[in-house]
Order: C-alpha cells, then structure tokens, then sequence
C-alpha cells in the first residue's frame, strides 16, 4: 500500500532563514506528488505538485521541491522563511492513474521564530 | 478562480440533531470529494462523487450522508453524531478526465463541527 512517511513532526526555525521539509514516500509505481499548507483552522493550500518532467519545481509563495527518485523523496524547500509562513505542511501522493485517492502524510508543524 | 467555499463555518449539534453541511465550486469541477480532519492529524478521505455519482465511499459510517445535487454542489448530511464525530470536515474538487489521469484537488476552508 502507499504511504507517505514526514519524518519531522514539528521544526522551528528563524525568520529568514531557510527551510527544509521532508517527505519520503513508498511505492511500487510512479507517483504524482503534492505539498498542501494549512494554516491554523483553515483548509488546505495547493503550494505546488509534481506530475512528470523537471524534477525542480517551483510553487506559489517561493516554495520549492525537488523529486528523487531514487531517494524516494520530495522535499520541500524555501531560502528565505516568513512569520506568515508559520503553519501545518501536508505531503501527499497519489498513485499515477490511481485517480482521487489521496494519501497524506501526518505532517510537519513550521514555527518561526523572531 | 480556484475556490471551494463551504458553509456553515462553525457548527454546535447535539446527538439528536440533523444538520447538513453546503459545499460549493464554480470551476467546472466534476469530482467532488468530502474528508475528516481531526486535531493534529492528516484529512482522512470519507466519499467521492465524480459526474454526481458517488464512487468511493470510505466505509463511512451511515449516520454521514452525501449528496450531489448538481455538478457545482455537494452536502453531506448529520443524523445522530456522535461526540467523536467532532472535526474540521473539508471538501474538496477537482476537474474529472478520467480513470488514467491524475486531477489536483482544491480544498475549501471547512467546517468546524462540535458534537455535544
């Protein structure tokens, strides 16, 4: 069965420092990858996703990921952190051609600190 | 416009009660998707309707009923809670392109349902 494994459960960091999130992934086939935020109380925010291609991508609020495969990894980047980046990330997966079924990881908890 | 709005933010019921939650989008979304998020932990998908037909249920327990009245909006419906019912209950489309493609699903901001 597919699962998706964020080693880090809660990270504090500093205001402009930069970010690392993890995400490691099992599966037999090629997965279709994403990154959702969720700020306290509110849905989740597609940041980016990761289908086929450049294994660099880039998402919304400077955020990147890169995939590696053969790390089975998708990690989750920023250089520079804000106070409003402060929130819960989820990683999730879905199977290629195994539509709708989402897998989330339990997620990693961002503070950011003065 | 990627939004999923849903309605009632907030929601107080007691065991005995019936209620419904309103999800709604206008992106031409034909899958249409509730799940469960408790405190801390990932959302938990419960039903998926694509092209109104309901096609995964998660085993839901029956006291939670979903409905698809139209491609643009998707209720699901309380009868007889119970308190470990209580959760932040999301909803969620994507556009439909078939069984060998993958959509992303866009998320609404939720309800927060209490069950007393």
């Amino acid at each position: 069965a597919q699962s998706v494994t964020q080693p880090d459960i809660h990270i504090t960091v500093s205001e402009g420092a930069s970010l690392e999130l993890r995400c490691n992934y099992s599966y037999g086939a090629t997965p279709y990858l994403f990154w959702y935020v969720q700020s306290p109380g509110q849905g989740l925010q597609l940041l980016l996703k990761y289908f086929s291609g450049d294994t660099l991508v880039q998402g919304i609020k400077g955020f990147e990921a890169e995939f590696k495969r053969s790390q089975s990894s998708f990690n989750l980047r920023k250089p520079s952190v804000h106070w409003s980046d402060a929130a819960e990330y989820f990683c999730a997966v879905v199977l290629s051609g195994g539509y709708q079924k989402v897998t989330f990881g339990t997620g990693t908890k961002l503070q950011v600190i003065p | 416009d990627t939004e999923v709005t849903q309605t009632p933010k907030h929601l107080v019921m007691g065991m005995t009660n019936k209620k419904s939650l309103k999800c709604e989008q206008h992106m031409g979304h034909r899958a249409m998707y509730w799940y469960k998020q408790k405190a801390k932990k990932p959302p938990e998908l419960m039903f998926v309707y694509s092209y109104e037909k309901l096609s995964i249920n998660e085993s839901v327990p029956s006291r939670f009923s979903p409905e698809c009245p139209n491609s643009s909006l998707l209720n699901l419906h309380l009868h007889a809670l119970q308190p470990e019912d209580s959760a932040l209950y999301l909803c969620a489309s994507s556009q439909e392109r078939g069984q060998h493609s993958t959509d992303t699903q866009y998320f609404g901001p939720g309800t927060r349902l209490t069950v007393l």
